[in-house]
């Protein structure tokens, strides 16, 4: 099967402007996160989709950031306006909800590199 | 609130060595399961283990184990035999346990970086 698939794999921005990043996650997988790792910290959770649903988005920063899953398949994460903090690698993972999966049911992305310059 | 520290931000072995990578954790939660990731240069993240926290056996998969002391709260990873392709990040990762079918999300350490040196 495909994996989940990011891109772009790296975008360079100025600060202001807007950044769009989509996570195509692995089909049937109703579970859908994002997080991000800023330079030489830990991988924050930012939301967590449920087919169209958000789940939990306790971890958006602020309302710069805009997610959605419309009809529960690929995602979107759009950062508007853009600013230096905002750069770091910006991953998505998914799995799927059913009885019996394995635990370790998460696939992650490459993750997509955002640079705010 | 969930945490994860790795206090080793990098390490360099000698190729065919053993290593491990620490990892504690902190948890109010009775039901947890604990992850370790590898990052290649790639930027993938690759899934190397899974411990849950009633599981009375340490997990193994291949060169990998995860020394779990669940007293002690601590998953170190322990690579046996290392080789150069084992050079890459290290994420230890918990899940709050709710349910088994991974749909929570997952708490990260910052990470190690490990180097094999031939």
């Amino acid at each position: 099967e495909a994996g989940v698939t990011q891109f772009p794999s790296h975008s360079v921005i100025e600060k202001g402007q807007t950044v769009t990043l989509r996570c195509d996650p692995i089909s049937g997988h109703d579970n859908l996160y994002w997080y991000r790792r800023v330079m030489g910290k830990e991988i924050k959770f930012l939301l967590h989709f449920v087919k169209e649903s958000k789940q939990d988005e306790s971890g958006m920063p602020n309302n710069r950031f805009l997610a959605e899953r419309t009809g529960g398949t690929y995602s979107t994460l759009k950062v508007q306006p853009a600013e230096l903090e905002d750069s770091g690698v910006y991953f998505c993972a998914s799995s799927q909800e059913s009885a019996g999966v394995q635990p370790y049911g998460y696939t992650f992305g490459s993750g997509t590199r955002l640079t705010v310059v | 609130a969930q945490k994860i520290t790795q206090t080793q931000p990098g390490m360099f072995v000698q190729e065919k060595e053993a290593v491990t990578l620490d990892c504690t954790y902190d948890t109010s939660d009775q039901s947890y399961g604990l992850f370790w990731y590898k990052q290649p240069s790639s930027g993938e993240m690759i899934f190397l283990i899974y411990q849950g926290s009633y599981d009375e056996q340490n997990a193994t998969e291949g060169r990998y184990s995860l020394n779990f002391q669940k007293a002690r709260k601590s998953a170190n990873l322990v690579i046996s035999a290392s080789q150069l392709g084992d050079s890459a990040m290290y994420f230890c990762a918990m899940r709050e346990g709710k349910s088994n079918f991974g749909n929570e999300k997952l708490t990260f350490g910052t990470g190690t970086r490990l180097t094999i040196i031939p």
